[in-house]
Order: structure tokens, then C-alpha cells, then sequence
């Protein structure tokens, strides 16, 4: 039974650049969230993606979009990169938005470097 | 008042020691609350649940206090591989279940 799974692992890009980080949930789950880790803080909330939608979104600017298949899988993409963007992407996917939605399953994470 | 506050840490303990964290939150209307695991570079992975006053797994408990908003997880006899950050995780203020907000997390570090 496949875990959630990111590519790629590892990336560099450069300042103003655009950058698309991929997302395969865990097998039977339907919802995926995508959260970005900088160094040495908790995993700040992007937005989170069900039935092909963007369900709720955190504070982050229009940069940031994402993109859900019918396949559930989901991409999240960058654009105008900043230093800053330097972080730890992580896709969590669960089952539905319901009460009993809330467990994660975390996917190993995308390292993005912006220079 | 942030909506998850931790101890960074690090907490220094020896094996077989006792170690405690606590998590103080600030949504009164939180029902749920989480303690995930994540070693060094790697993905947080669920630790305990916590939907009551507490939940006990193995060595780790988990304890809620709602009058005080915290949460705490306790750790008896500690291993080397219990060394890693402990994130405390709660439901985002009026997003229900579809947001989890994560703290800083705290990291425990357990010497021979």
C-alpha cells in the first residue's frame, strides 16, 4: 500500500523563477494538503485540496496555487520564487473533510533552495 | 496569542529518564489535538491523538487540560531513538478539521 509520495526531492531554482512540486496521496485518501517547513519551525499551512477544489487556504499570497486531478493527486506551484520560498514542501493527504479527516499522512517533502 | 505555542527546547535527557512537554493553545473551541513525530530532515509522521482528557500508548501519554488550554506529552524511560522534534498540532480557528495548525515543536535529544 503506497504512502503519499513527492517529486522531486530535491530542487534549486533562482530568484523570479517558477517552480511545480507533485503529490500522489496515500492509497483510499481523497484530500491533500500542502504545507511548507522552513528551517527550524513548524509546518505552516498552505491550502488543502478536495474533490478538486481549494477547501481552505492559509496565509499565504497568490504566489501559491495548487491543482487537484481527478486521480486525486495534486501539484502546487510557485511562481515569482523569492529566498524566502527556501523551505521543506510537504504534502499531507487524508480521507475527506470530515470529523474524521483530521489524521495526516505526511509525504517525505520536496527541498526547494531558491538563490 | 499564537493558536499553538511550544518549547523549543532542546531537552537534554539521559536514557531511562522521564521527559514532559507541554503545548498551550488558544482556541477554547478545539476538540482535537495531535502530537506528531519528526526526526531530522524527514516527514512528521502521528505520534498520539488526543480527543479527551488523555490518551496512553505504550511509554508515551498524552494529557489534555481545558480550563488551562495546554496539552502535554509525557515520555517514561526514554530511548535513544525517542530523540527527534515533537510537534503539537490543533484544529485552525473556525476552519474545523480542514486546517491543522502545527507548532514550532519541541526537540528532545537522549544521550547513552
Amino acid at each position: 500500500d503506497a504512502g503519499v509520495t513527492q517529486s522531486p526531492t530535491h530542487l534549486i531554482k533562482t530568484r523570479g523563477q517558477q517552480v511545480t512540486l507533485r503529490c500522489s496521496p496515500k492509497s483510499g485518501h481523497d484530500t491533500v494538503s500542502w504545507y511548507q517547513q522552513a528551517l527550524g519551525q513548524g509546518p505552516q499551512f498552505i491550502f488543502q485540496y478536495y474533490e478538486e477544489e481549494e477547501r481552505q487556504r492559509g496565509n499565504f499570497p497568490d504566489r501559491f496555487s495548487g491543482h487537484q486531478f481527478p486521480n486525486y493527486s495534486s501539484e502546487l506551484n510557485v511562481n515569482a520564487l523569492l529566498l524566502g520560498d527556501s523551505a521543506l514542501y510537504l504534502c499531507a493527504s487524508s480521507l475527506g473533510v470530515s470529523s474524521g479527516a483530521n489524521v495526516l499522512t505526511f509525504g517525505a517533502g520536496s527541498r526547494l533552495t531558491v538563490l | 496569542r499564537k493558536e499553538v505555542e511550544q518549547d523549543p527546547g532542546p531537552f537534554n535527557v539521559p536514557e531511562g529518564a522521564t521527559v514532559a512537554f507541554n503545548c498551550t493553545y488558544s482556541n477554547s473551541a478545539s476538540q482535537s489535538f495531535f502530537w506528531y513525530r519528526q526526526d531530522c530532515r524527514k516527514e512528521p509522521k502521528l505520534l498520539m491523538s488526543v480527543y479527551s482528557s488523555g490518551n496512553e500508548d505504550g511509554r508515551f501519554t498524552a494529557q489534555l487540560n481545558r480550563a488551562s488550554q495546554y496539552i502535554s506529552l509525557l515520555i517514561r524511560d526514554s530511548k535513544l531513538s525517542d530523540s527527534a522534534t515533537y510537534l503539537c498540532v490543533v484544529p485552525g480557528r473556525n476552519t474545523g478539521f480542514q486546517k491543522l495548525v502545527f507548532g514550532t515543536g519541541t526537540r528532545l535529544l537522549v544521550s547513552p
